[in-house]
């Protein structure tokens, strides 16, 4: 098992440039999730997804899409980039809801200048 | 507000010795509290779950506790060793939700 992975690993956006973050899981896990990590802070839930076709904001969902069309794949859109939305991006997958561990992906670091 | 909460210091220790990291918490109902690994550069690795009526867990060199009263967890790794560096990562699991509220994380340095 690949487990979660995450494409690409590294990007520069300038301001205004759109692009989508790949996710995809091979666990068959229900859940998806997508998270940002600011030096200092807390993960922050952008989205989530509970099954194909099912998503809901999280805490921070200002400036992102998200569509959930296959159990495996989970990508998030970025419409529009700003400099705030400079960060690590953590995409994660569990099996079922907060009563299971989420496996990681090995994010994505994204720059808007 | 809802708080978590973890020591932003790092937590530095020689080798060997128990390390003890914790996390505080306000105005959340949590019904579990995952403790997670960062490496630099990398994604959350799962370590230990404990459950609300749980008090305590352990699993190889890992121990945690989990004081609903109190809103604490501590997270201890005995004998520990240089490899045990790392960031660590506390997360509360609400009840009856889907989310997962995840402190800052403590960074710990196991000199050798």
């Amino acid at each position: 098992n690949a487990g979660v992975t995450q494409t690409p690993k590294f990007r520069i956006l300038k301001i205004g440039q759109s692009m989508t973050l790949q996710c995809a899981q091979d666990m068959n896990h229900n859940y998806m999730y997508w998270y940002r990590q600011d030096p200092g802070m807390g993960l922050k839930l952008i989205y989530y997804s509970v099954g194909a076709g099912i998503t809901d904001k999280g805490e921070v969902p200002n400036g992102y899409n998200v569509s959930r069309s296959t159990t495996e794949d989970f990508p998030l859109r970025l419409e529009l980039a700003a400099p705030s939305q400079t960060s690590v991006y953590f995409c994660a997958s569990s099996w079922d809801s907060v009563s299971y561990e989420q496996y990681f992906g090995p994010g994505t670091r994204l720059t808007v200048t | 507000s809802q708080k978590i909460e973890q020591n932003s210091e790092a937590l530095n220790i020689q080798e060997g010795k128990t390390a003890t990291l914790t996390c505080n918490y306000t105005n959340y109902s949590p019904a579990y509290l995952q403790w997670y690994r960062q490496d630099p550069g990398r994604g959350p690795v799962f370590l230990l779950l404990i459950r609300e009526n749980e008090k305590e867990k352990r699993k190889e060199r890992l121990k945690v506790t989990f004081d609903t009263t109190l809103k604490q967890s501590l997270f201890h790794i005995t004998a520990s060793q240089p490899a045990d560096s790392a960031t660590y990562l506390c997360a509360l699991a609400l009840t009856g939700g889907f989310k997962t509220i995840f402190g800052a994380g403590t960074r710990l340095f196991v000199k050798a």
